[in-house]
Parts: C-alpha cells; structure tokens; sequence
C-alpha cells in the first residue's frame, strides 16, 4: 500500500465551480501536512499546511480527519489558472516529506 | 533572487556516461534534499542533507552520490547513466528537519539518457 493515495483524476470542472480532492495516508504517526501544487513542467509549489482545525485560505479550504487518515482540499469559485496538479504530503516526525502521486485538475473556460 | 537553483535545466546524455547536478539555496536553510520525479509524476525521495551530514540514504543506487560542501550547496553525482535514470530531478530545502515546514523547489533538471 502507498504512503499517501490520491485519486489521480483528471477533474474536468467549469469555472467557477467547486471541485474536492482527497487524499488517504497509511501512517498513523504523521504529524505534518501540506498540500502542494505543480503546473506542468514545474517545481512543485506550497500551496497550503493542513491543520488539525482545518484552515482557509482565500477559495481553498483544507481539512484533516485524523481517525480516518484523510485529508481533503476544497477549491471554491474554480479559476482557469488553477489548473494543475495538487500533490497531498505528509511528514513523519523528523523525516523527510513523502509526496503522493498528485490530482490532475483543468478548469475548463 | 532565486531561492533554490539548479543546474543544469536540462541534461540529454548517452548510457555509461558520467554526470553532476547542482543544487545552490540562498535562503540559510539546514537541510537540502534530492528527489526523484518518474514518468508517472511521483516525487520520491533519494537523499536529505542537515549542515552538510547525510541524514537519509533511500535505497538508491550506489551510481548516485550526493555531495554537500557547505549547507547551501547540495549536488548529485551520477556514474554510468541508465536509460532508467531519465527523469526530473528535484533539490529541495527547509528550514529545520522535523519541524512543521514544507520545502522549497528548485526548477528541476530534466536527466534524458540515449
């Protein structure tokens, strides 16, 4: 089983639309998570951490089920340059981040 | 100025041949990390440097040897070149190993093997 599972996608949303990834991690000792962002042919970018409380920024919406090992991004008002893919990362203690295989997102105009 | 540089963007090489990518951070980060994008696009960890120490070794081969002359600088050395070495490799740095921080990116290089 991976560390870190996404659905790969691709989404195909209109703008303006609201579009949810999940995300599901194997170790129940991961303290630290983020998700981040990769246009195509790019580094990878911080997008946002993941709290425990959940947290907001602008149209992105984070959340954390630690029971359930799950971690879900919700993007609101969907732009076209929001196109990309959105990679779930966890961090085990003091060990390096381990990245999943990303979720393939196209805003359609 | 730009936070994490790699060197260089793009590398085409033949099999057998040897190579370096370097990674320079200016942002007095601890810890520098190489890691490895496949076709598939999944980011896999291969090495994690803390004040020029390796810390994490993942089971790669032997072929690949990082190299940290000081904490800002962390390159890969790679002997005889596979094809299946072609990839986009990634350095990445953070501020202190173990805490609550996500990583900087360098653009990448993309390693083509012929």
């Amino acid at each position: 089983r991976k560390e870190v599972e996404q659905d790969p996608g691709p989404f195909n949303v209109p703008e303006g639309a609201t579009v949810a990834f999940n995300c599901t991690y194997s170790n129940s000792a991961s303290q630290s998570f983020f998700w981040y962002r990769q246009d195509c042919r790019k580094e990878p970018k911080l997008l946002m951490s993941v709290y425990s409380s959940g947290n907001e920024d602008g149209r992105f919406t984070a959340q954390l089920n630690r029971a359930s090992q799950y971690i879900s991004l919700l993007i609101r008002d969907s732009k076209l340059s929001d196109s990309a893919t959105y990679l779930c990362v966890v961090r085990v203690g003091a060990r390096q981040l381990t990245f999943g295989s990303g979720t393939q997102l196209t805003v359609l105009p | 100025d730009t936070a994490v540089s790699q060197t260089p963007k793009y590398l085409v090489t033949q099999m057998g041949n040897d190579k370096s990518i370097k990674c320079e951070q200016n942002l007095g980060h601890d810890t520098m990390y190489w890691y490895k994008q496949d076709s598939k696009k999944f980011l896999k960890i291969m090495f994690s440097y803390n004040n020029k120490e390796l810390i994490i070794n993942e089971t790669v081969p032997n072929r690949f040897s990082p190299k940290s002359p000081d904490k800002a600088h962390l390159n890969l050395h790679i002997n005889s070149l596979e094809l299946g070495d072609s990839a986009v490799y990634f350095c990445a740095s953070s501020q202190v190993e173990g805490a609550s921080y996500g990583y900087t990116f360098g653009s990448g290089t993309r390693l083509t093997v012929v």
